[in-house]
């Protein structure tokens, strides 16, 4: 049973380029969220998000970034013209299906995105 | 709001010290979930341990234990005899239904000295 996956591990993008995060989610899990972690500071919540349906993005920056969890595929974090301030490491983590606290929502993380914009 | 605070930016212990990493949250929610979670220098995320707040009963995972205090909302976490092994940055967490994801403390970089 594969955990969840991120790719790539690493990604290098010039200022002004375009960067794509994908996850894939554990089997059988509908939940995804996306967490930023910036250089000595805690992971801080962005985005969570169902099959083909966006929960909560309270922690999205405005403009640039944005994210989906399409019916077929792993869910993508997008930002657009990244700037330097973007460098950080963004984690997905996943959970499965009850919606409830009761017996769910424990998240379980990939091993992130290190994003480094020259 | 959901907020945790892990006081102690860096700790530094000799192996085998008994090492206790503090974490205090706030919620308005009755019913959360605390957990704690290693990072270790590699980077990635690894669970530790989940309590929900109705489970105040402090739980030993051999050389790990942790203390849940609801009167004081602490959740603190014990290493006996450190290993250098354990030496990463450790991050305390609250899930509660309203705020529907985790919410960070700013970690606790623990350095175990040879």
């Amino acid at each position: 049973n594969a955990g969840v996956m991120q790719n790539p591990r690493h990604l290098v993008r010039r200022r002004g380029q375009e960067a794509r995060l994908r996850c894939s989610p554990m089997k059988g899990h509908s939940h995804v969220y996306w967490y930023r972690q910036l250089p000595e500071e805690g992971l801080k919540f962005m985005v969570y998000l169902q099959k083909e349906n966006i929960i909560d993005e309270s922690g999205m920056p405005k403009e640039r970034f944005s994210a989906e969890f399409p019916k077929e595929g792993p869910s993508i974090l997008r930002i657009q013209q990244v700037v330097r301030g973007d460098s950080a490491a963004y984690f997905c983590a996943s959970s499965p299906p009850l919606p409830g606290l009761a017996g769910g929502n424990e998240q379980f993380f990939g091993p992130g995105t290190r994003l480094t914009v020259l | 709001a959901q907020k945790v605070t892990q006081a102690q930016t860096e700790i530094s212990v000799v192996e085998k010290e008994d090492v206790t990493l503090d974490c205090v949250y706030e919620t308005r929610d009755t019913t959360y979930y605390l957990f704690w979670y290693k990072q270790p220098p590699s980077g990635e995320l690894v669970f530790l341990i989940r309590r929900n707040s109705f489970d105040e009963q402090n739980e030993i995972s051999g050389r790990y234990s942790w203390n849940f205090q609801k009167s004081t909302s602490s959740f603190n976490f014990t290493i006996t005899a450190s290993q250098v092994v354990d030496s990463a940055v450790y991050f305390c967490a609250l899930f509660s239904g309203s705020a529907r994801q985790l919410t960070f403390g700013s970690g606790t970089q623990l350095t175990v000295l040879p």
